[in-house]
This record gives structure tokens, sequence and C-alpha cells, in this order.
């Protein structure tokens, strides 16, 4: 069975610092990934998706990358965080059209 | 126009009662449709795929129709678990998911 790994669970970063998250999924090849951020009390922003290795769309300008070095691992980045970053960090996965399974999550505080 | 709209909400109902979310959405070349719940504080999970020709699950029941673009989820017999926020998601093509804000209900006792 296909399973969907994140980490950390919770995150607190001073403003101005580096982010990293990872995301892998396991069970499966050649996944469309996502990331997704959620604001408290808001609805789910698209912020990446990605049809395969190397290949990144991006939804939103913003201070926020990603990159996909291997097939089923997907990494969310910042240089430099900033308050407006905090929020619940969701990464996904899906085979073509059919249902989209999600990963636990991150909490992201930036302090 | 967003892409992919639901009702406000908040919804609060008894146990037991039925209750109906709406979607809408604007893309007419959508592919493939779903309903998810999301508890506070967790990741969304899927609650069921919408089929042209609806189909039901237990107490849920999804319809489409293509025509006007309109997505609905009945839930029956309400319980205090079915608390939840539930999200409509549309996707366009492969590799293009869009998500609702979310309907919140509260079930009561």
């Amino acid at each position: 069975s296909q399973t969907i790994h994140q980490w950390p669970a919770t995150l607190v970063q001073p403003v101005g610092s580096p982010l990293s998250l990872e995301c892998t999924v396991e069970g499966t090849s050649n996944p469309n990934l996502y990331w997704y951020r959620q604001a408290a009390g808001r609805g789910l922003q698209l912020l990446f998706y990605s049809v395969g290795i190397g290949q990144i769309s991006s939804e939103v300008p913003q201070n926020l990358s990603a990159s996909r070095p291997q097939d089923r691992q997907f990494i969310l980045s910042s240089k430099k965080l900033l308050l407006s970053d905090s929020g619940f960090y969701l990464c996904a996965w899906t085979r073509g059209a059919y249902e989209q399974y999600f990963g636990p999550g991150t909490r992201l505080t930036v302090t | 126009r967003k892409e992919v709209e639901q009702d406000p909400g908040p919804f609060n109902v008894p146990e037991g009662a039925t209750v109906a979310f709406n979607c809408t959405y604007s893309n007419s070349a959508s592919q493939s449709f779903f309903w998810y719940r999301q508890d506070c504080r967790k990741e969304p999970k899927l609650l069921m795929s919408v089929y042209s020709s609806g189909n039901e699950d237990g107490r849920f029941t999804a319809q489409l129709n293509r025509a006007s673009q309109y997505i609905s989820l009945l839930i029956r017999d309400s319980k205090l678990s079915d608390s939840a926020t539930y999200l409509c998601v549309v996707n366009i093509w492969e590799g293009d998911m869009r998500f609702g804000a979310g309907t919140r209900l509260t079930v009561k006792p």
C-alpha cells in the first residue's frame, strides 16, 4: 500500500531563517506531488505541484521554492521566512486524475 | 468567480438530521470530482469520489451534474463523529486539483 511521509510534524522558526520541509511517498512510482498551505481557519492554497522529476509548477509567486530531486521525494524550501509563511503545510500525491492523498502535515510557526 | 465554490456554512444540525452540501465549479473540462473531510488540525482525508451516475457509501450520497457544473453531498442520519469540514475537490486535468474553501459541519446531541 502507498504511504506518504512528512517531517517535521511541528516547527518554530524565527523570521529570516531558512526552511526545508521534506515529503516522501512509498509504494508507488511516478506520482504527481503537491505542496499546499493552509492558514488558520482558511482553505487549502496550492503552492507547487510536480508531474515528474525536475518538473515544478508554481501557483503562487512568493519566497518559497520546491524541488523534486527523486521520483518520490518533494522538498519545500525558503531562504528567508516571513511571518506570513506561518501555517499548516501539506504534501499530497496522486496518480493522474485520481484521488489525492495527504501526508500528516507540518505545522510551521514563524516568530 | 472562484474555480470551486461551496456553501459557506457553518451547518449546525442535531444528531439524526439529514444535511446537504453543494459545490459548483467553473471549468467545464474538469475531469474528476471528490469530497474530502478535514478534522480540526488534521490533514484532509478522502471521503468519496463522485461519479456521473451518482454514488452512495452508507449514509453518504454524492451526485454530479456536469451540465450544471454542480456537485452535492448528502449525509443522512448525522452522527456526532460527522462533525468536520467538508471539502469539494475538482480535478481540472492531470496534476491540477482545485479545492473549495470547505463547509464546516457541527452535529450536536
